[in-house]
């Protein structure tokens, strides 16, 4: 079945700098758009980023655009998301979620998530 | 970029059916058939509930039906059951820079 796993989160000093991964399997990874959403400690939904299923074509939230990278290695079946000069307002729970299809916007499977937490 | 609306709270007793709106404008909800729905329970996951509007995945039960109507979308739940008890959100594609906006989610009680 399909499974996503995130790690690579943690406790970061605002300003710096964190990368966090998703490996995947279950699925032709190489296939589907992969998307990072997170959720702030009790707080609702926010879309973060996606990357096409060939790595060509990336989109950001407006709140991370030029801080936030996504990428994806086909050849490993992992996501990545580097997160730079990272603010207090970042800290949230980030899941990975696989786009259901033709980019249409839909997340069919997600991970468990991993927890970001940007503190001095 | 807003959040789409949804109403904070909605509340029903075991086998009643309650309805989840979702408004948006004319350049989300309204302009597109993306909508989808998830389900989150405490401390877990996301779980896709509803996709393009109307679609269910397999596995997820009949009683979960969407449905739009100009720039508002809707989450019907029949015949309540208590695990249906969890935060619900909806979500749209959009056509401005941010391509997701997602609702800031109804916590439905199951009386």
């Amino acid at each position: 079945q399909v499974q996503l796993v995130e790690s690579g989160g943690g406790v970061v000093q605002p300003g710096r700098s964190l990368r966090l991964s998703c490996a995947a399997a279950g699925f032709t990874f190489r296939s589907y758009g992969i998307h990072w959403v997170r959720q702030a400690p009790g707080k609702g939904l926010e879309w973060v980023a996606v990357v096409s299923h060939n790595g060509g074509n990336n989109h950001y939230a407006d709140s991370v655009k030029g801080r936030f990278t996504i990428s994806r290695d086909n050849s490993k079946n992992t996501l990545y998301l580097d997160m730079n000069s990272l603010r207090v307002e970042d800290t949230a729970v980030y899941y990975c979620a696989k786009d259901g299809g033709g980019m249409r916007y839909f997340f069919d499977y997600c991970g468990q998530g991993t927890l970001v937490t940007v503190s001095s | 970029q807003s959040a789409l609306t949804q109403p904070a709270s909605v509340s029903g007793s075991p086998g009643q059916s309650i309805i989840i709106s979702c408004t948006g404008t004319s350049s989300d909800v309204g302009g597109y058939n993306y909508v989808s729905w998830y389900q989150q329970h405490p401390s877990k996951a996301p779980k896709l509930m509803i996709y393009d509007v109307t679609n269910r995945p397999s596995g997820v039960s009949d009683r979960f039906s969407g449905s739009k109507s100009g720039n508002t979308a809707s989450l019907t739940i029949s015949g309540l059951q208590a695990e249906d008890e969890a935060d619900y959100y909806c979500s749209s594609y959009t056509s401005t820079t941010t391509l997701v906006i997602f609702g800031a989610g109804t916590k439905l009680t199951v009386l």
